[in-house]
């Protein structure tokens, strides 16, 4: 059962646009939630995080909105960067229990110089 | 500041065969995860470390996977005997202690040690 889904697999978007990605999930347990940047041969980088507290965070370039009734978050990118161009994974934990993250399959982003 | 190192990067073994894999976290942080990510796949948790105590390690193929963390510090994953599904890249995170009075912190994630078991 994925708890956590990203149903685009890819996305292209001519520079300087805006790119949204989105991320579904099932849990309505999870409580915070948080979106990661993965280049090839690296590790996922740490980009941003909204509780569900909030409903938008916003840091420089890139904003997460929540909705918490549709169970739906998404990354907005604006304007979009050819170094942007990366694997967008976003990732959920609940308020209780152990605290772990569900990661979803992802979603490449690829800006179009 | 260090990031999270990992050793090997790349290792390439036959199955049935043994490996382990290597993991200091960033300085100070008491959670140390590792995960699994399959290509196409998101990383999956295989096991959680809070200092030297498992927290979670449900996901755990305990068969043939194993972890220790000894002195809460560097920890060790060791795959004995391998099989073909076990390709992938195992991944080490780092956060600070989680824990329900505490506000979450993100992961810090390693390299990465791709597998491939031939």
């Amino acid at each position: 059962d994925q708890q956590v889904k990203q149903n685009s697999p890819s996305l292209s978007v001519q520079e300087g646009r805006i790119s949204i990605l989105n991320c579904d999930y099932t849990n309505s347990m999870f409580d915070y939630f948080l979106w990661y940047k993965k280049y090839p041969a690296e590790g996922p980088t740490f980009l941003i995080s909204i509780s569900s507290i909030k409903d938008k965070n916003e840091d420089g370039r890139f904003t997460v909105f929540l909705n918490k009734s549709a169970k739906h978050l998404s990354l907005h990118i604006v304007p979009s960067q050819p170094g942007d161009s990366a694997v967008y994974f976003c990732a959920a934990s609940a308020a209780s229990g152990t605290y772990k993250y569900i990661f979803g399959t992802g979603t490449r982003l690829k800006v179009l110089a | 500041e260090a990031g999270v190192a990992q050793s090997p990067r790349y290792k390439i073994i036959e199955k049935r065969q043994s490996v382990a894999f290597w993991c200091n976290p960033i300085s100070g942080h008491a959670t140390l995860y590792w995960y699994q990510q399959i290509l196409g796949q998101g990383p999956k948790l295989l096991i959680q470390f809070q200092n030297n105590g498992v927290v979670d390690d449900s996901q755990l193929p305990k068969d043939r996977f194993s972890a220790e963390r000894l002195k809460g510090v560097d920890s060790t994953l060791k795959i004995q005997p391998a099989k073909l599904e076990d390709s992938a890249v195992y991944l080490c995170a780092s956060s600070l202690r989680v824990t329900q009075l505490l506000a979450k912190t993100a992961q810090f994630f390693g390299p990465g040690t791709r597998l491939t078991v031939l």
